[in-house]
């Protein structure tokens, strides 16, 4: 069963604009990770917020954790076609030690 | 330094039949896990394993299964192929054996069932 739940499904938007996507998940977790994939190929880390974190970031990434609502978003700042890809966030629960994914969300950066 | 590699890159098979599949995880990781994905959805976890030893089973039945072997590198196997197993099949490593580290993902065996 799928833990987390990506919204939205799927995302276009123009070259430059920012792209934001949320997660939400069901149980406790330890950390909590996103995921890059392009075309079907092998997963990229992106970056793991552990959950005594509230906000991370990585470039132009920005991953936010809230585990009152169980939920958290990555924002991808001034986006590049390149970034076109389908992101995935994963949980680990406490005391885990597997990755439950979300079905993830497409994103299309339009040059 | 290499990531985790991964053979085939791509499979066909019929129904019925028998595949392996084989992993390589990064120098030094001690972990490897394997998952599942279909087209349009996210990976599911389908083994772990740690030191040769299963450390994690999902919810898969018992046509599969997987060994992990002294240089770390794996094997997954499934038996008695079926249509629905046509997927990504997707390995991972990681140094330790908890979940509070990264998990590095190979580029995947994509298989086919005819």
């Amino acid at each position: 069963s799928q833990q987390g739940e990506e919204d939205p499904q799927a995302l276009s938007i123009q070259e430059g604009e920012n792209a934001t996507m949320n997660c939400s998940y069901k149980t406790s977790i330890n950390n909590l990770q996103w995921y890059r994939q392009n075309s079907g190929r092998g997963l990229v880390h992106l970056i793991l917020i552990r959950s005594n974190e509230r906000e991370k970031h990585s470039g132009r990434l920005r991953v936010t954790l809230d585990t009152s609502k169980k939920s958290s978003s990555l924002l991808i700042t001034a986006s590049r076609a390149a970034d076109t890809a389908s992101y995935f966030c994963a949980t680990v629960k406490a005391a885990g030690n597997k990755l439950t994914f979300g079905g993830g969300t497409r994103v299309l950066v339009k040059p | 330094d290499a990531g985790v590699t991964q053979s085939p890159t791509h499979l066909i098979k019929t129904r019925g039949q028998h595949v392996t599949l084989r992993c390589s995880p990064i120098s030094g990781h001690k972990s490897v896990s394997w998952y599942q994905q279909v087209l349009g959805q996210g990976p599911q976890f389908i083994f772990q394993y740690y030191e040769k030893e299963e450390r994690g089973r999902g919810n898969f039945p018992d046509r599969f299964s997987a060994r992990q072997f002294p240089n770390y590198s794996s094997e997954l196997n499934v038996n008695a192929l079926l249509l629905g197993d046509s997927a990504l099949y997707l390995c991972a490593s990681r140094q330790g054996v908890t979940g509070t580290d990264t998990q590095y993902f190979g580029p995947g065996t994509r298989l086919t069932v005819l």
